[in-house]
């Protein structure tokens, strides 16, 4: 079964940037697109990246998203952290049967 | 501007069943896949199945925790899609959000509570 795997935890200070990685278990993580999704408590998820690196219009630029096939992984980046930043992030992809996975979500700090 | 409203959530006993609805505005509701994610209290997304177009014979998938229980199925003409939810265990209790891409962008609702507790 496909999976995504991501990093529990991340942190970093305001200004700085961080880089959360996605990394798929098998097969090309570029055959199928991947998204990003921000996550603050209590509230539903929206989608700060989708089809690999296209930002919603609303989401600021300091987010970016991309793909590394050499490592099978996608990466969300966010840049002049803010401590509004500090959240969850769950990438999300597809299998070969077009059922959605999602990565374990990784929370974000910003201190 | 595009709105998902999940709604019948509530508390159920272990065995029992639920319907739960997610209706769509703002969009052409026919168009593309609605998937349904649930959350449990701490703990991360999981994907629980999808219904496709009507392009693609409404086809569903489910996740392996869910199959032969859970049923997904769309009514176009109401711009709605429900989860129906039976022999629900104790493990299902869990925010449930609906979720669907518009021109690739994913939509989410707000999510309605199963609790499954007797």
């Amino acid at each position: 079964n496909f999976m995504l795997t991501q990093p529990h935890s991340v942190s970093e200070s305001p200004g700085k940037t961080v880089t959360i990685s996605c990394t798929g278990s098998s097969g090309s993580i570029a055959s199928n697109y991947v998204q990003w999704y921000q996550q603050r408590p209590g509230s539903a998820p929206t989608t700060v990246i989708y089809e690999d690196n296209q930002r919603p219009s609303g989401v600021p630029d300091r987010f970016s998203g991309s793909i590394d096939s050499s490592s099978n992984s996608a990466s969300l980046t966010i840049s002049g952290l803010k401590t509004e930043d500090e959240a969850d992030y769950y990438c999300q992809s597809y299998d070969s049967s077009y059922s959605a996975v999602f990565g374990g979500g990784t929370k974000l700090t910003v201190l | 501007e595009v709105q998902l409203v999940e709604s019948g959530g509530g508390l159920v006993q272990p065995g029992g069943s639920l319907k739960l609805s997610c209706a769509a505005s703002g969009f052409t509701f026919s168009g593309s896949a609605m998937h349904w994610v649930r959350q449990a209290s701490g703990k991360g997304l999981e994907w629980v199945g999808r219904i496709r177009s009507k392009a693609n014979s409404y086809a569903t998938a489910y996740a392996a925790s869910v199959k032969g229980r859970f049923t997904i199925s769309r009514d176009d003409s109401k711009n709605t899609a429900y989860l129906q939810m039976n022999s629900l265990k104790t493990e299902d209790t869990a925010v449930y959000y609906c979720t669907k891409a518009v021109a690739g962008i994913y939509y989410w609702g707000q999510g309605t509570l199963v609790t499954v507790s007797s």
